[in-house]
């Protein structure tokens, strides 16, 4: 079975840019979180989609969104980038949407804002 | 608020050390606690994970046991490989309805042969 799958993998923008990004959950999996990886803050919770439908949101602003797809592919946007936001975005799936289940990580999207 | 405090790194061994990294936590409900690790330029694998108290969770002769009386989950490996060099991550989700996982800082950890 494939991972956790998430393009593109580098990225390179400058501020006030908008950019999206995508993941392919593991086939069957139904829940996606989205997580932002820095050196000085760590591993930030941004959002999970279960089913189409936003469950959780993480202490991020606005210009942070997602969606879910109905085939349970899910994309997040950054509108109005900021140097801040200069991070490795990760996706994880996970087949139910119980605290317990596993999470599975993709490889990541290394953001750079210039 | 849920929270996870890692022993500070990085930590530093020789091949066949014995290693244990501490993990403490605090959680308004009853969590479930997980073990990632991240190797260079990867994502997060998970290592280990337990869900109830005294549930001892391991793989790859890494264990960790659910210790609700001290809000712990330290990992412990009796004996180290170079290739067990990489960043470790305590977690926790809540049990209902969240796939929110609470991080704790990491611990970078390395092995010298």
């Amino acid at each position: 079975k494939a991972g956790v799958t998430q393009t593109p993998r580098y990225l390179i923008k400058t501020r006030g840019q908008q950019v999206t990004l995508s993941c392919s959950p593991i086939s069957g999996h139904r829940s996606v979180s989205w997580y932002q990886q820095t050196p000085g803050q760590g591993l930030q919770f941004l959002f999970e989609y279960f089913s189409e439908t936003q469950r959780n949101k993480g202490n991020f602003p606005g210009r942070f969104s997602g969606r879910q797809f109905s085939n349970s592919r899910s994309e997040m946007n950054v509108s109005t980038l900021e140097l801040g936001d200069s991070a490795l975005y990760l996706c994880a799936s996970s087949w139910g949407d119980r605290g317990s289940d596993t999470q599975y990580f993709g490889p990541g999207t290394r953001l750079t804002v210039l | 608020g849920n929270s996870v405090t890692q022993m500070e790194g990085p930590v530093t061994l020789s091949e066949e050390a014995f290693l244990t990294i501490n993990c403490t936590y605090t959680a308004t409900g009853y969590p479930s606690l997980f073990w990632y690790v991240q190797y260079p330029g990867e994502g997060l694998q998970l290592l280990l994970k337990a869900t109830k108290a005294d549930d001892k969770g391991s793989n790859k002769g890494f264990e960790a046991t659910y210790r609700k009386e001290t809000t712990s989950f330290h990992l412990e490996k009796g004996s180290v490989q170079v290739s067990d060099s990489a960043v470790y991550f305590c977690a926790l989700t809540l049990q209902k309805g969240a796939q929110k996982l609470v991080f704790g800082q990491g611990t970078r950890l390395t092995i010298n042969p």
